[in-house]
């Protein structure tokens, strides 16, 4: 069965500093891969989606970025953080095709102090 | 691009009760409609799902309808329980996209 692993679950960074999430899915090949983010008892934002190794589409302009070294490897940076950036950052696979069900890693929680 | 609507924003229920989440959608080629559940602090779960050839679809107390020339589907709960308390989100997918569409949410609150 296929699995999604999200890392770090939590962490408090200072305003400037760097980012790094990771997220990598095991037991499928060609996933379609996926970064949300949440804020506080608000909906889901899509940030960016991969259909593959090097291709990334961006949904919002920002001061993230996000790469895909690997073909279930999914990486969220920021070389400074904003204080807007605290949140609840999702990960998410599903298969190639269009119109399939999204799946999602078990989040990260980041907060810009 | 597509676009969802999701109403309420919040639901008061008392247990027993039927809760009912309505979604409308623009693009007339969305084919996928999912409901995700979320708990306070953690990740939106799949709980239901439909495609675009189906008119309802039912798992024990959860069901959904579509409406393909209305554009809107609906998320029913019955028999309404503490647990089922959470945020529903209801979510499009447009045909040609790998991305889905979400609403905005619904807070449903299930008083014993």
């Amino acid at each position: 069965s296929q699995t999604i692993h999200q890392w770090p679950a939590t962490l408090v960074q200072p305003v400037g500093s760097p980012l790094s999430l990771e997220c990598t899915v095991e037991g499928t090949s060609n996933p379609n891969l996926y970064w949300y983010r949440q804020a506080a008892g608000r909906g889901l934002q899509l940030l960016f989606y991969s259909v593959g190794i090097g291709q990334i589409s961006s949904e919002v302009p920002q001061n993230l970025s996000a790469s895909r070294p690997q073909d279930r490897q999914f990486i969220l940076s920021s070389k400074k953080l904003l204080l807007s950036d605290s949140g609840f950052y999702l990960c998410a696979w599903s298969a190639r095709t269009t119109g399939n069900t999204i799946y999602f890693g078990e989040g990260s929680w980041l907060t810009v102090v | 691009g597509e676009n969802v609507e999701q109403h309420p924003s919040t639901l008061s229920v008392q247990e027993g009760d039927s809760a009912v989440i309505k979604c409308t959608y623009s693009d007339s080629a969305s084919n996928y409609f999912p409901w995700y559940k979320q708990e306070l602090g953690k990740r939106p779960q799949l709980i239901i799902d439909i495609r675009s050839n189906v008119g309802e679809k039912k798992d024990q107390r959860i069901a959904v309808t579509l409406n393909k020339t209305a554009k809107h589907f609906s998320l029913h709960i019955t028999e309404t329980q503490p647990e089922d308390s959470a945020v529903y989100f209801c979510a499009a997918a447009p045909s040609g996209y790998s991305t889905l569409t979400f609403g905005k949410g619904t807070m449903l609150l299930v008083s014993p």
